[in-house]
């Protein structure tokens, strides 16, 4: 079984540009998480999907961050523009369903650095 | 208060030892707690979970669970360098209803020297 797959693996920006991650859940996962890891701290969910709609963006600052997951499949994590702070390691998870977090995989996470 | 808050790391134990791994959570309504290793630069992987008060056993981890002090721990029996990661407690908020959305502890980092 494939697991959850994210691209880049790493990326370097200077604060003010735009950038952009994707991520494709293991097929069947209809629960797609963002979380966002900075350094030193345990991950933070961002965004929640269940299909294509949105269960929880609480946490997402709305002003630069933005996600979308048009057909229930792969997804997009924006940020524009970056900030220093910014600078993270994004983790995409997924799950069959939503609650079933024995069932929860994360991928490799795109690591930002935002000079 | 954080929500979720581990014991501050850290821990240096030698081989073959018991490490314990503490956290205390905020949420008394919380019903399923997760415990996740991660190696240096890789992502978070489950290694146990538990719902019910008392002790879960899995090989060499021990998860331990008191709800009545808002407390999960996570024993390493015989510990390996190989054990050398950081750890993560997670915990659902909120049981049925937070759609399994977990909070995550900030993590211990667990050192077994030889």
């Amino acid at each position: 079984e494939a697991g959850v797959a994210q691209s880049p693996r790493y990326k370097i920006i200077e604060k003010r540009q735009s950038v952009a991650f994707w991520c494709n859940p293991i097929s069947g996962h209809a629960t797609l998480y963002w979380y966002q890891q900075i350094l030193g701290q345990g991950p933070k969910l961002l965004i929640q999907f269940q299909n294509n709609g949105v269960v929880d963006d609480s946490q997402l600052p709305k002003d630069r961050f933005s996600a979308e997951r048009l057909k229930g499949v792969d997804s997009t994590l924006k940020i524009q523009p970056a900030k220093l702070e910014d600078s993270a390691v994004y983790l995409c998870a997924s799950s069959p369903l939503p609650g079933a977090n024995e069932k929860l995989f994360f991928g490799s996470g795109t690591q930002l650095s935002v000079l | 208060q954080k929500e979720v808050e581990q014991n501050s790391g850290p821990l240096s134990v030698p081989e073959g030892a018991i490490a314990s791994l503490n956290c205390t959570y905020s949420d008394r309504g919380s019903q399923s707690f997760f415990w996740y290793r991660q190696y240096s630069g890789k992502s978070p992987e489950l290694i146990m979970f538990i719902y019910s008060n008392g002790d879960k056993e899995d090989g060499r981890f021990t998860a331990q669970l008191n709800k009545a002090s808002q407390y999960v721990s996570l024993l390493i029996r015989d510990s390996q360098p190989s054990d050398s990661a950081t750890y993560l407690c997670a915990v659902d908020p909120a049981g049925g209803t937070s759609y399994g959305k977990l909070t995550f502890g900030q993590g211990t980092i667990l050192t077994v020297h030889p």
